[in-house]
């Protein structure tokens, strides 16, 4: 079964500096991941994908993340954080077991604070 | 291109009663799957639905049920409320084959008193 965790469940940044969210997966198959970000009393966008193309994604709004299967990590970062930054994010793990992406594991989540 | 569209946005019921949540699906999506999402246990998954057929269901009461009709729309019922059921229920869609991404909508918020 699959399990995400994520290291932090609140995070704070200054206005410009580096975002650094952390994500751990537990996979028993190649993991397909995801990291969804969540504004208050909104739905979940998403923000960027791996699905096994590329080690490193780029996502919207200058997000990125690195698969690093040794670490069974993704991680997520920005290089400079924005006040509009400021939410939930949750990383998540695909099961394919029925052979398609039906249903997505979700980590605890991680609130983000930007402060000027 | 319309996104998942989820009604009513909030609601509040009593305990006992049921309580009936609609979503329509990004057209074109075939797949429907619904979330609770609570700040004490996160997201977790309910259903999904593809093609009215329930394809595959989380760890829930028998409670919670849901269908799909042929439009793709799907509804997701909760009966006999309890307070624990209060929460925010998120409804997703997707092509509901291979990899194809999923989509939330804004989902509806149930408080239960």
């Amino acid at each position: 079964a699959q399990s995400v965790t994520q290291l932090g469940s609140h995070v704070s940044v200054s206005e410009g500096a580096l975002v650094l969210l952390r994500c751990n997966y537990s996979s028993s198959v190649p993991p397909y991941l995801f990291w969804y970000v969540q504004y208050p009393n909104q739905g979940l966008q998403l923000l960027l994908k791996y699905t096994s193309a590329a080690t490193l994604v780029k996502g919207i709004n200058g997000f990125e993340a690195e698969f690093k299967k040794s670490e069974t990590s993704f991680h997520l970062t920005k290089p400079s954080a924005h006040m509009s930054d400021a939410a939930e994010y949750f990383c998540a793990v695909s099961d394919l077991s029925g052979g398609s992406n039906y249903k997505l594991t979700f980590g605890k989540g991680t609130l983000l604070t930007v402060n000027p | 291109k319309a996104g998942v569209t989820q009604t009513p946005r909030y609601l509040i019921k009593t305990r006992g009663q049921q309580v009936t949540l609609s979503c329509s699906p990004i057209s074109g999506h075939r797949s429907v799957s619904w979330y609770q999402q609570t700040p004490g246990q996160g997201l977790q998954f309910l259903f999904e639905y593809f093609s009215e057929t329930q394809r595959n269901k989380g760890n829930f009461p028998g409670r919670f049920s849901g269908r799909q009709f042929s439009n793709s729309r799907s509804e997701m019922n909760v009966s006999t409320l309890e307070l624990g059921d209060s929460a925010l229920y998120l409804c997703a869609s997707s092509l509901g084959q291979g990899l194809d991404t999923i989509y939330f909508g804004e989902g509806s918020w149930l408080t239960v008193v």
